[in-house]
């Protein structure tokens, strides 16, 4: 049962690198989110893709670029990598149009901009 | 813009006894759900409890309940019989049941069990 897959798990970049976050989900979900997770706070949303080919800007989009390459994956990109994006991302899924369903997270990735 | 808002930054309890962790939140809509999500240190996030808006009955999952107050945009999580596996951040969390459906978070109660 793979559910939400995200990787690295774990990223250490210097400021001005660039990296992609990778995410897949197997439940077949239209629905896929990017968040960040700062800490003492909750999730925020980066970016969102409701449908494959849709792309949307979240609460704290800034710094950020995603691509919804098929149903299954949707990856977020840091172009230039600041110490202000330090943070543990998530990715989630769900079915659209449903939204009592359950939002399936992945396990996170923790990354450090030194 | 929903808002959700969660003023208890730390709670704790006695094991065995009864915690309730408070949540608001801020929506012009009248149609959507509400979620419960525990975070222990693993970061997992776990769903506890949800609860429809259109539904007046408060939602119960085993030891955890909440008491929905739709007028007072008041959405608070009990939990009884605590055990020391309920140690965790707990998140309140909005979903609009149109547009695009996000879920929105508070920041979070951090809740201690007291063996």
């Amino acid at each position: 049962n793979a559910g939400v897959t995200q990787t690295p798990k774990f990223q250490v970049l210097k400021t001005g690198q660039s990296m992609t976050l990778q995410c897949a989900q197997d439940m077949n979900h239209n629905s896929m989110y990017w968040y960040r997770q700062d800490p003492g706070m909750g999730l925020r949303l980066i970016y969102y893709s409701a449908s494959e080919g849709t792309t949307d800007k979240g609460e704290v989009p800034n710094g950020y670029n995603v691509s919804r390459l098929n149903k299954r994956e949707f990856s977020l990109r840091l172009e230039s990598a600041a110490p202000s994006q330090t943070s543990v991302y998530f990715c989630a899924s769900s079915v659209q149009g449903r939204p009592g369903n359950t939002i399936y997270f992945g396990e996170g990735s923790w990354l450090t901009v030194v | 813009a929903q808002t959700v808002t969660q003023s208890q930054p730390e709670m704790s309890v006695q094991e065995a006894e009864t915690v309730t962790l408070s949540c608001t939140y801020d929506t012009s809509e009248s149609d959507y759900y509400l979620f419960w999500y525990k975070q222990p240190p693993s970061r997992q996030m776990i769903l506890v409890i949800r609860q429809e808006a259109y539904k007046q009955q408060n939602a119960t999952e085993n030891r955890f309940s909440v008491n929905f107050q739709k007028a007072a945009k008041s959405f608070s999580l009990k939990i009884s019989d605590s055990q020391l596996g309920d140690a965790a951040m707990y998140f309140c969390a909005y979903r609009s049941a149109q547009g695009a459906q996000k879920l929105v978070f508070g920041q979070g109660t951090r809740l201690t069990i007291n063996p």
